[in-house]
């Protein structure tokens, strides 16, 4: 069974940092893409960032490119987003998903979200 | 940046009724739209991709129609457990990005 668990959210400050984990389970990490989509409070779904299969290639958004750095692990078979310099506008539920297969960006397991509020 | 617009904002459907979902992209994404379920307090739940493929173990009430710039969700009979909200996707063009999302409730 796909399992995808998100940890890490939190409250932390303007221009602080956070680093959220998804711990993968159930499929083999390294051939699945994974990425990050983020759902602000009463808002609909923002696709994040990506991270190819091998981890070789990765994408950003254009609101957090340059702040965050997605980032995978594959014998702990956890994938990371790093978030820097935190914005009020990046309070939301963080969810990692998995791609459908491959390099597919369909996204086709979630895991249950984490949240982050950015707030003095 | 591909824009996906849905419409309507809100559909007002009772159990047994039909509902045709839109979403309209900025341009074209060929085949590559998705639509995904979300209940309020849930993670999305992947209904259709490549525009009109059924993931798996989605009921058949379920189908997605469209190409290029113009695509259809439609529910052929609500059940109650569909009222929700509904996205769709495209994985054409980076960055991906999603609808603006449909609430299905019940009228």
């Amino acid at each position: 069974e796909v399992q995808l668990l998100e940890s890490g959210g939190g409250l932390v400050q303007p221009g602080g940092s956070l680093r959220l984990s998804c711990a993968a389970s159930g499929f083999t990490f390294s051939t699945y893409a994974v990425s990050w989509v983020r759902q602000a409070p009463g808002k609909g779904l923002e696709w994040v960032s990506s991270i190819s299969g091998g981890g070789g290639s990765t994408f950003y958004a254009d609101p957090v490119r340059g702040r965050f750095t997605i980032s995978r692990d594959f014998p702990q078979n956890t994938m990371y987003l790093q978030m820097n310099s935190l914005r009020a506008e990046d309070t939301a539920v963080y969810y990692c998903a998995k791609a459908q297969s491959g390099s597919r960006y369909y996204f086709d397991y979630w895991g249950q979200g984490t949240l982050v509020t950015v707030s003095s | 940046e591909i824009v996906l617009t849905q419409s309507p904002a809100t559909l007002s459907l009772s159990p047994g009724e039909r509902a045709t979902l839109s979403c309209r992209a900025s341009q074209s994404v060929s085949s590559s739209l998705a639509w995904y379920q979300q209940k309020r307090g849930q993670a999305p739940r992947l209904l259709i991709y490549d525009a009109s493929n059924r993931a798996t173990g989605i009921p058949a009430r379920f189908s997605g129609s469209g190409s290029g710039t113009d695509f259809t969700l439609t529910i052929s009979s609500l059940e109650p457990e569909d009222f929700a909200v509904y996205y769709c996707q495209q994985r054409s063009t980076w960055p991906l990005t999603f609808g603006g999302g449909t609430k299905v409730e019940i009228k």
